[in-house]
């Protein structure tokens, strides 16, 4: 009964290189979310993802960053020639469907990036 | 845009007092509204949904309420513990049904 899991939880680069954050959804959730945390600062949604589509991406940066959500496998956040200001807790969340009905995302406890 | 305000100072209440957080939004009434529990170092955790023709919600020793007129939803704690101490989130959609966040209110509850 595994919960949406993320890996790594912490995650160093230095400038320049590549991070990437992988997410396993809950079982049987096929809608993914990325969304970016800063201390004191609310959850800033990055984008919206289905099974090997990208629905939504209009909170990502238009470079360096990228995701996918491959038929096999976990969902990909990448971020290319990372910056200081790329350092932030980024959380990944599932959820059954989407819509307007409301339904829950169910999260997980998301990867600390820093970078040094 | 549609945007949400939570109180961002810290909000202390003595163990067994009820806790009362406030989440307001500015422009149209969103269908529903969700409240979430964030721990240090964890993601934030579902509690509750209140839909917009719904006045009140509960589940155990929490009341969400929702006012359109007011754009305001209150959250309570009744007999709060210590254990209850964390971040409360707001939540709803924005038009596009992209669910938006409040940056939360810290909760102290104090032994």
């Amino acid at each position: 009964n595994a919960g949406v899991m993320q890996n790594p939880r912490h995650l160093v680069r230095r400038r320049g290189q590549e991070a990437r954050l992988r997410c396993s959804p809950m079982k049987g959730h096929s809608h993914v979310y990325w969304y970016r945390q800063l201390p004191e600062e609310g959850l800033k949604f990055m984008v919206y993802l289905q099974k090997e589509n990208i629905i939504d991406e209009s909170g990502m940066p238009k470079e360096r960053f990228s995701a996918e959500f491959p038929k096999e496998g976990p969902s990909i956040l990448r971020i290319q020639q990372v910056v200081r200001g790329d350092s932030a807790a980024y959380f990944c969340a599932s959820s059954l469907y989407q819509g307007r009905e409301g339904q829950p995302q169910h999260f997980g406890d998301g990867t600390r990036l820093s970078i040094l | 845009s549609q945007k949400i305000e939570q109180n961002s100072e810290a909000l202390n209440i003595q163990e067994g007092k009820t806790a009362t957080l406030t989440c307001n939004y500015t422009n149209y009434s969103p269908a529903y509204l969700q409240w979430y529990r964030q721990d240090p170092g964890r993601g934030p955790v579902f509690l509750l949904l209140i839909r917009e023709n719904e006045k009140e919600k509960r589940k155990e020793r929490l009341k969400v309420t929702f006012d359109t007129t007011l754009k305001q939803s209150l959250f309570h704690i009744t007999a709060s513990q210590p254990a209850d101490s964390a971040t409360y989130l707001c939540a709803l959609p924005n038009r596009d049904d992209k669910i938006i966040f409040g940056k939360g209110t810290r909760l102290h509850i104090l032994p």
